[in-house]
């Protein structure tokens, strides 16, 4: 079963803006990561926050994680093209480092 | 060379054939996985192992074994492949402590 869903499914935004997707999971985690995917290829690692941390930053991304409500969001600052991909959350467990991976966020940046 | 890689990339392949996909990763993690993704789904895992003698179900393991033949080297063999089994596979890595995984280029798989 899926650990996590994001929201939205899909997003098109313009070239420049902010793009911000959202993912909720069910259990208790030691961390929650996000993966990139572009169209058909491998994931690609981009952060990885840990449950004990509200906020990380890296680059362009910003990702929080409020552990009451069960939610991290994805927020991507000044769009390029190049950022068009699928983008997933995926939880790991205490004790555990299996990754249980959520639906994912299309996200489409129009030049 | 890419660190995680899969063979073959592509395959059809008909229903009740046997079929192996098999990854290799250079990264000396000792840590492999194989997950499948369908459309809407995301990820799901298979098979995954911690080491060469370490072999783990996943949440979708019938009809799927696995063999981790060196630490570097972890197959995945569908024994009579069905249509429902069509799929993009994917094989990732990663080393015990460091949750970041490394994935592989994936394996379109399709069942006539």
């Amino acid at each position: 079963s899926q650990q996590g869903e994001e929201d939205p499914q899909a997003l098109s935004i313009q070239e420049g803006e902010n793009a911000t997707m959202n993912c909720s999971y069910k259990t208790s985690i030691n961390n929650l990561q996000w993966y990139r995917q572009n169209s058909g290829r491998g994931l690609v690692h981009l952060i990885l926050i840990r449950s004990n941390e509200r906020e990380k930053h890296s680059g362009r991304l910003r990702v929080t994680l409020d552990t009451s409500k069960k939610s991290s969001s994805l927020l991507i600052t000044a769009s390029r093209a190049a950022d068009t991909a699928s983008y997933f959350c995926a939880t790991s467990n205490f004790g555990n480092e299996k990754l249980t991976f959520g639906t994912g966020t299309r996200l489409t940046i129009i030049p | 060379d890419a660190d995680v890689t899969q063979t073959p990339r592509n395959r059809i392949t008909k229903t009740g054939k046997r079929i192996m996909l098999e990854c290799s990763q250079t990264k000396g993690h000792d840590r492999m996985y194989w997950y499948r993704q369908d459309p809407g789904l995301g990820l799901r895992l298979i098979y995954y192992s911690f080491d060469v003698k370490d072999i783990n179900k996943g949440e979708i393991s019938d009809g799927y074994s696995v063999s981790r033949q060196a630490q570097a080297k972890f197959s995945l063999s569908l024994e009579s492949a069905i249509p429902n089994q069509t799929a993009l596979y994917f094989c990732a890595t990663h080393w015990t402590g460091f949750n970041e995984q490394y994935f592989g280029p994936g394996t379109r798989l399709t069942v006539t």
